[in-house]
């Protein structure tokens, strides 16, 4: 069983430009999260997906941030104008919903944005 | 009030003593709760989970859960230099939906 995959795992931008991640779950699992982490932060929710359904989305997404997960397997995390505050890392992860709804991370990817 | 609550630490052990890792919660509805490691610029990796008062053990890792003190935490025995790293400590209940709460995790330094 691979775990979750994410790609890039870094990327350097200038500010105002556009970036895209992109993750691919545990296979078979049906929820996929993104969260992003700040140094000497916990991982902070952004949003969820079941299946290809958006569920939830946190109030502290700004409008630049949106998320897609169109056939229900992988999904693409995008940030339009990025500020130097979206600075972090961004981690997905994934759970099958069953037995306790233990949730799996991925490697993440670090945004630096200069 | 912040969901979870950690002590930020570091809290340093010597090696082989064994580490005492504490994080409270606000939701008294809160059913889930799990413990991550994180080493320094890596990604979370479960290490426990739990559902129940009570203790649970994996290994040289205990988790303790008091639902009526609204507190969980995290024993290792036998402290290696290994386990130096930040624990996370991540909650899920009704008032959260299906998502995981996380404290702000506690740095843990284990001496040779």
């Amino acid at each position: 069983d691979t775990g979750v995959s994410q790609d890039p795992r870094h990327k350097i931008t200038k500010r105002g430009q556009n970036v895209t991640f992109r993750c691919d779950p545990i296979s078979e699992h049906n929820r996929l999260y993104w969260y992003r982490q700040t140094l000497g932060q916990g991982p902070e929710f952004l949003t969820y997906f079941q299946n290809e359904a958006q569920l939830e989305k946190s109030r502290l997404l700004s409008d630049r941030f949106s998320a897609e997960r169109p056939k229900g397997s992988f999904s693409t995390l995008e940030i339009q104008r990025t500020e130097q505050g979206d600075s972090a890392m961004y981690l997905c992860a994934s759970s099958s919903g069953q037995g306790g709804n233990t949730i799996y991370f991925g490697e993440g990817s670090w945004l630096t944005v200069v | 009030q912040k969901e979870v609550e950690q002590n930020s630490g570091p809290l340093s052990v010597p090696e082989g003593a064994i580490a005492s890792l504490n994080c409270t919660y606000s939701d008294r509805g809160s059913q889930s709760f799990f413990w991550y490691r994180q080493y320094s610029g890596k990604s979370p990796e479960l290490i426990m989970s739990i559902y129940s008062n009570g203790d649970k053990e994996d290994g040289r890792f205990t988790a303790q859960l008091n639902k009526a003190s609204q507190y969980v935490s995290l024993l290792i025995r036998d402290s290696q230099p290994s386990d130096s790293a930040t624990y996370l400590c991540a909650v899920m209940g009704a008032r959260y939906g299906n998502k995981l709460v996380f404290g702000a995790g506690t740095i843990l330094r284990v001496k040779s």
